[in-house]
């Protein structure tokens, strides 16, 4: 499977803590992207970093992609209760795109 | 921004029956279309990419027969369960690639076969 994996599965945290996420993947990539998903609803977009970037930022959100070591990571600084959700990396690797197996954020008021 | 449709957003079937779930892209043209599904608290598995006027490329252990897609146009595809089971019941997103680096993806649907 092309698949991506995420550490951790879970992850719990007080408002205001960070959170980081990491993700690997297999193979070689065109771009990396991060959604999240409430509760089993729709996806939400929130950043992509192409293959040639090393570090991106949006808002509260830092993502870094190592394409030596396959690897990804995702920072919500400052976390909310509303961060509270699933979140997944994707790997854009030409015609397919395939999810990671996702972490699971709680973010405790 | 470029926004993917997907219809219906829940059904439910009696197992043996056949359901169709659309999705349309509404301001652009989409070549490529994937679909996926999702069991609770797990991830989204790809299990085909179809590109419009061809047939559609399945993921490994993913049946082709009892699920048929169709891209005829380019704003729609469509996936059939055929002779749906109870273990068919998931969450169904559709995505469309949206040029060059982006994604699209439909609110998706809810299938509960009893």
């Amino acid at each position: 499977s092309q698949q991506g994996e995420e550490d951790p599965q879970a992850l719990s945290i007080q408002e205001g803590e960070n959170a980081t996420m990491n993700c690997s993947y297999k193979t070689s990539i065109n771009n990396l992207q991060w959604y999240r998903q409430n509760s089993g609803r729709g996806l939400v977009h929130l950043i992509l970093i192409r293959s040639n970037e090393r570090e991106k930022h949006s808002g509260r959100l830092r993502v870094t992609l190592d394409t030596s070591k396959k690897s990804s990571s995702l920072l919500i600084t400052a976390s909310r209760a509303a961060d509270t959700a699933s979140y997944f990396c994707a790997t854009d690797v030409g015609n397919q795109f395939y999810f990671g197996t996702g972490t699971s954020l709680t973010v405790i008021p | 921004g470029a926004v993917v449709s997907q219809h219906p957003s829940w059904v439910i079937c009696k197992s043996g029956t056949s359901v169709k779930i659309e999705c349309r892209s509404l301001d652009f043209q989409a070549t490529t279309m994937f679909w996926y599904r999702q069991f609770p608290k797990q991830s989204l598995m790809l299990m085909a990419t179809s590109n419009e006027g061809s047939k559609a490329t399945y993921e490994q252990g993913v049946e082709k027969d009892k699920f048929l897609i169709n891209h005829a146009s380019l704003t729609l595809s469509t996936l059939t369960v055929t002779s749906a089971h109870p273990e068919d019941s998931s969450f169904y997103i559709c995505s469309a690639r949206v040029p060059p680096y982006g994604y699209t993806f439909g609110s998706g649907t809810r299938l509960t076969v009893v």
